[in-house]
């Protein structure tokens, strides 16, 4: 088992663009969360599948979306791009017991 | 609304040094808290959590309900733990799989031989 894994590594993107990023959980596990991680900071919760369907959601505007899969993947994708959009983005999947974490996504902004 | 605070940026201990990595909270309802660790070049990984109440690596923290405090401990620092730490709490239980954390700034540990 990889773990979770995400997809792509390094990503570069124009404002006002938009961007999908994606998230395989790790084996046996059915909630997928996303964190945004700006350098310097800690992860901020974005929002939080199951079922197919968002759970939680934090702070973060509309243009921030998600979607899961019957196969428990996850999609985050981000509208109208923001120079302040760029960050690590981090994929978290869990089961009760347990959450790890992906490697991230980088999405630079220009 | 819920805050996890690390006051320190950056904590720099010579080898065989004691440790000890601040973390305080707020929150109304009943905290469920973790360290995660970041070691160079690899993903956030969790080192411990509050209700297990066991040791990692060398590693112990305790929650201080009174002080809102859950400060990370390890008596001889090692070069090895050199990394980024982060402190996190769990907001309300709302699923099984349910886990929305809120993490500090996180503490940079620099180990120095």
């Amino acid at each position: 088992d990889a773990g979770v894994t995400q997809s792509p590594t390094h990503l570069i993107k124009t404002r006002g663009q938009q961007v999908t990023l994606r998230c395989s959980p790790k084996s046996g596990h059915d909630t997928v969360s996303w964190y945004q991680q700006a350098l310097g900071q800690g992860p901020q919760f974005i929002f939080q599948y199951y079922e197919e369907e968002e759970r939680q959601r934090g702070n973060f505007p509309d243009r921030f979306s998600g979607h899961q899969y019957p196969n428990y993947s996850s999609e985050l994708n981000v509208n109208a791009l923001l120079l302040g959009d760029s960050a690590l983005y981090l994929c978290a999947s869990s089961s009760q017991y347990e959450q790890y974490f992906g490697p991230g996504t980088r999405l630079t902004v220009t | 609304a819920q805050r996890v605070t690390q006051p320190e940026k950056l904590l720099s201990v010579f080898k065989g040094a004691p440790v000890e990595l601040k973390c305080n909270y707020s929150y109304s309802g009943s905290p469920e808290l973790f360290w995660y660790v970041q070691y160079s070049r690899q993903r956030l990984q969790l080192l411990l959590r509050h209700i297990s109440r066991e040791s990692i690596k060398g590693f112990t923290a305790d929650l201080n309900k009174g002080e809102t405090s859950f400060h990370l401990k390890k008596p001889f620092a090692q070069e090895e733990d050199s990394a980024m730490y982060y402190c996190a709490l769990r907001l309300g239980y709302s699923g099984a799989g349910s886990y929305q954390l809120t993490f500090g700034k996180g503490t940079k540990l620099s180990v120095i031989p």
